[in-house]
């Protein structure tokens, strides 16, 4: 079965640096890739996904992610925190024909001004 | 607009009572799900329905039980069962049963007291 690993719970960084949120996958074909993000007391929003085509993938709010097969990863990368960016950031995968999504553990962004 | 509507926001049950929550969506999406959240463990699957009438147990099925009979509707009722039903719930919705472009909720509170 597939299964996501985000391996930092909690994550803090000053506003205007640079952010990276790590996202492994195991899945033995190609996966199709998202990342979701979660204000307090509310639903799940898309940032951006992939399916298959270019490696990095642009999504909303200035985020993108970089798809390496050789390391089964789908890091999320923004070149400047804003303090709005504050939330909680969840990887998840789907299978090829699949119709449900495993979401990993999510990792607590917290921007320091 | 179109989009998911989860009520009540915030549910309070006794111990040994049943609880029902509700899901509709305007999106004409075909496929719907509810998702059990709880700190630090990400989002768990409870239920799924691809198509009217018919639906699945996720991972976690045990406690809960759903009904499709509208493709609107897919309301999540709580049972006495669940031995432990604090959390905040879920639904999400997808234009086609791949689950490939999910619409949440803002999600169901819901707390035994």
């Amino acid at each position: 079965a597939q299964s996501v690993t985000q391996p930092d719970i909690h994550i803090t960084v000053s506003e205007g640096a640079s952010l990276e949120l790590r996202c492994n996958y195991s899945y033995g074909a190609t996966p199709y890739l998202f990342w979701y993000v979660q204000s307090p007391g509310q639903g799940l929003q898309l940032l951006l996904k992939y399916f298959s085509g270019d490696t990095l993938v642009q999504g909303i709010k200035g985020f993108e992610a970089e798809f390496k097969r050789s390391q089964s990863s789908f890091n999320l990368r923004k070149p400047s925190v804003h303090w709005s960016d504050a939330a909680e950031y969840f990887c998840a995968v789907a299978t090829g024909g699949g119709n449900k999504l495993t979401f990993g553990t999510g990792t607590q962004l917290k921007v320091e001004l | 607009d179109g989009g998911i509507t989860q009520s009540p926001k915030y549910l309070f049950r006794k111990e040994g009572q049943n609880v029902t929550l509700s899901c509709e969506q305007n999106l004409n999406h075909d496929a719907m799900y509810w998702y059990r959240q709880d700190p630090g463990q990400g989002l768990r699957l409870i239920y799924y329905s691809q198509i009217v009438n018919d639906f699945q147990k996720g991972d976690i099925a045990e406690g809960y039980s759903v009904s499709r009979e509208k493709k609107e509707s897919f309301p999540l009722t709580v049972t006495s069962a669940q031995k432990n039903p604090t959390a905040f719930y879920l639904c999400a919705s997808s234009i086609d049963p791949g689950g490939l472009g999910y619409t949440f909720g803002s999600g169901t509170r819901l707390t035994v007291v």
